[in-house]
């Protein structure tokens, strides 16, 4: 059974500052990492992927993987109250079969 | 585009009762995927169909639960009877194979509260 692991939080990170949200995951054979925003109430939407180790910077948004150590970590610069949401962290095997989640950290940015 | 459609948003129930979730993908994507969410389990992937046929549904819980594709734009999934272990909000989501593997397409979610 795969697992994908995450501090549930509340993670409080004052506005400005930068966001660091953790994952991490129980199969090496894990291909491919996902990052899903969700607001109070709505879906998840998808912000970040990375497939590759290493980082992928995208806006003020920057995805870690190092699949040595089955990590994955989501950086969020100046950091605005409108961040304030619950990441998801996903992974999948590569092949369009669903996505293993974690059960997300809550972040608040404090304006 | 319209993206993904469920209905209804909000059902409540009694125990014992049979209740119909329905989703409409987005057009042109050959997955179909539908997830329950609580607060203690988080995202589940209960089952999920490719060109309308179920793929894998190791993740349905018991045989109460049933998911259907009669056609690309339409899935239901049913729990009958219902109880209240089963409140939840259960989201459909889509993708297209030629799309980035991964990316999925939530609908609004369906809130499913059974009492």
């Amino acid at each position: 059974q795969k697992e994908v692991e995450q501090n549930s939080g509340p993670l409080s990170v004052p506005e400005g500052a930068i966001a660091s949200l953790n994952c991490t995951y129980s199969d090496r054979g894990s291909q491919s990492f996902f990052w899903y925003r969700q607001y109070s109430g709505k879906s998840p939407e998808l912000i970040m992927f990375i497939y590759s180790n290493g980082d992928k910077e995208d806006g003020r948004f920057t995805a870690q993987l190092n699949k040595a150590s089955q990590y994955v970590s989501l950086l969020i610069r100046d950091s605005q109250p409108s961040d304030s949401a619950t990441y998801l962290c996903a992974e999948s095997g590569g092949g369009a079969d669903g996505l293993t989640f974690g059960k997300g950290t809550h972040l608040i940015i404090q304006p | 585009d319209a993206g993904v459609i469920q209905s209804p948003r909000h059902e409540v129930t009694e125990m014992g009762q049979e209740v119909t979730l329905r989703c409409k993908p987005i057009s042109g994507h050959d997955y179909l995927f539908w997830y329950r969410q609580t607060m203690m389990r988080g995202l589940e992937l209960l089952i999920y169909f490719n060109n309308n046929v179920p793929i894998d549904d190791s993740g349905m819980p018991e045989d109460r639960f049933s998911a259907k594709m009669p056609n690309a734009s339409f899935s239901t999934l049913k729990i009958q009877p219902s109880e209240p272990r089963d409140s939840a909000v259960y989201f459909c989501a889509s993708s297209a194979s030629g799309g980035v593997s991964g990316e999925l397409f939530f609908g609004e979610g369906s809130r499913l509260t059974v009492l």
